[in-house]
Order: C-alpha cells, then sequence, then structure tokens
C-alpha cells in the first residue's frame, strides 16, 4: 500500500528560522507530491505541488527520488506560516493519500 | 465564489441515530469526495464519487453511505452513528480524475461528535 510519512507531530521554531518539514512516501510508480496546510479554523488548502516546482508563501519542496522525499522548506519563518502542514500523494485516479500532518508553531 | 459547502458544521448526536452531512460544490466538478481526520491519522477517504451514480469505498468505508444523484452534491449519511465516528469530516471535489493539474478544493469541514 503506499504511504506517506510525516515524521514529526509538531516543530517548533522561532521567527527568522530556517524551516523544514519532513514528508517521506512509498510508492510504486511515479509519485505525485503535494503539500495542503490548514490555517487555525480554516479549510484545508493546497500549497504547492511537486510538478509545478514553484515557491508559495517562501516555500518550496523538492521530490528526491532517491530518497523518496518530499521534505517542505522555507529559509525564515514567519508567524503567520503556523498551521498544520500535510504532505499528500497522489494514487490512482484523484485519491489523495495523505501523512498524519505536522504542526508548525511559529514563535516570536 | 468557487466553493465547497458542507452543512451543518457542527453537531452533537447520540448513538443510532440517523445523520445526514450534505456536501455541494458549485464548480461543475466530476469527483468528490469525503475524508475524515483523527490526530495522528491524518485525513482518511471515506467514499468518493466519480461522477453521478458512480460511487465507490474509500479506504474506511464502514458505517457510512454516499449517493450522487446530482453533480453538485454529495451527501454523507450515518445510518446508526457510533462514537468512534466522532471525527472532523471534509467533502473536497475537483474535476476530472487523472489529469496532474487538477486540484482538489476542500470543504469548511464537519465537527461531529457521536455521544
Amino acid at each position: 500500500a503506499q504511504r506517506v510519512t510525516q515524521p514529526e507531530k509538531l516543530l517548533s521554531v522561532f521567527k527568522g528560522a530556517p524551516v523544514e518539514l519532513k514528508c517521506n512516501y512509498s510508492y510504486s510508480g511515479s509519485p505525485e507530491l503535494f503539500w495542503y496546510v490548514q490555517y487555525s479554523r480554516q479549510r484545508l488548502q493546497l500549497l504547492l505541488r511537486h510538478i509545478s516546482r514553484e515557491s508559495i508563501k517562501g516555500f518550496t519542496a523538492d521530490l528526491n527520488k532517491g530518497e523518496t522525499s518530499f521534505h517542505l522548506k522555507k529559509p525564515f519563518a514567519q508567524e503567520e506560516d503556523s498551521a498544520m502542514y500535510y504532505c499528500a500523494l497522489r494514487e490512482y485516479g484523484n485519491k489523495l493519500v495523505f501523512g498524519a500532518g505536522t504542526i508548525l508553531r511559529v514563535k516570536s | 465564489e468557487a466553493q465547497v459547502t458542507q452543512n451543518p458544521r457542527y453537531l452533537i448526536t447520540v448513538t443510532g441515530k440517523k445523520l445526514t452531512v450534505t456536501c455541494s460544490q458549485n464548480m461543475n466538478h466530476e469527483y468528490m469526495s469525503w475524508y475524515r481526520q483523527d490526530p495522528g491519522l491524518g485525513l482518511r477517504q471515506i467514499y468518493y464519487s466519480m461522477n453521478v451514480e458512480v460511487t465507490d469505498k474509500g479506504d474506511v468505508p464502514e458505517g457510512y453511505k454516499v449517493s450522487r444523484k446530482e453533480k453538485r452534491n454529495f451527501p454523507l449519511i450515518l445510518e446508526s452513528p457510533s462514537p468512534n465516528q466522532t471525527s472532523l469530516y471534509f467533502c473536497a471535489s475537483s474535476n476530472l480524475a487523472g489529469r496532474s493539474t487538477d486540484t482538489q478544493y476542500f470543504g469548511p469541514g464537519t465537527r461531529l461528535t457521536v455521544l
């Protein structure tokens, strides 16, 4: 079965510090990976997807097939980045398999 | 405004009392899905639908039913709710399955407590 692992339940950093949210996956085919974010009291929303190779709100994520990882990074954390972050893998069709999520807390 | 709506947003009920959580989208999406979100488990898919009258089980379908009589609506039905169905439920929709550019749009969530 395809799996997405986010090893950290909580990541706490100071404002201005670099952030790396880890995501590892297992998938037998060519993976499509996403990061979703859920701010307090808001709905889940797409942050970025590996296929677009984009930077959103200063976040980037590179797919490393050798390490089967898709870590989310930001060089300088901001307080408004505090949220729950989910890594997800697209399985067949449109089905998304989610990791358990990582809470990011950015302290001032 | 393009969106996915869910009702109710909060619901407290008792074991065995049938309930329905509605989901509606105004984007003419073919694909709709229900997830439940539980601490430490992330989001798990309950049921999905590829189009009208086409539904299928996800990873955790036990105790749930769905229907897709119209393209825009995808209600989640709990015929006899039990406490282990206490969770946060999300509906999502997207365009035709399989296109890598598809984005899934999520509803605001329904927090269900079964006593």
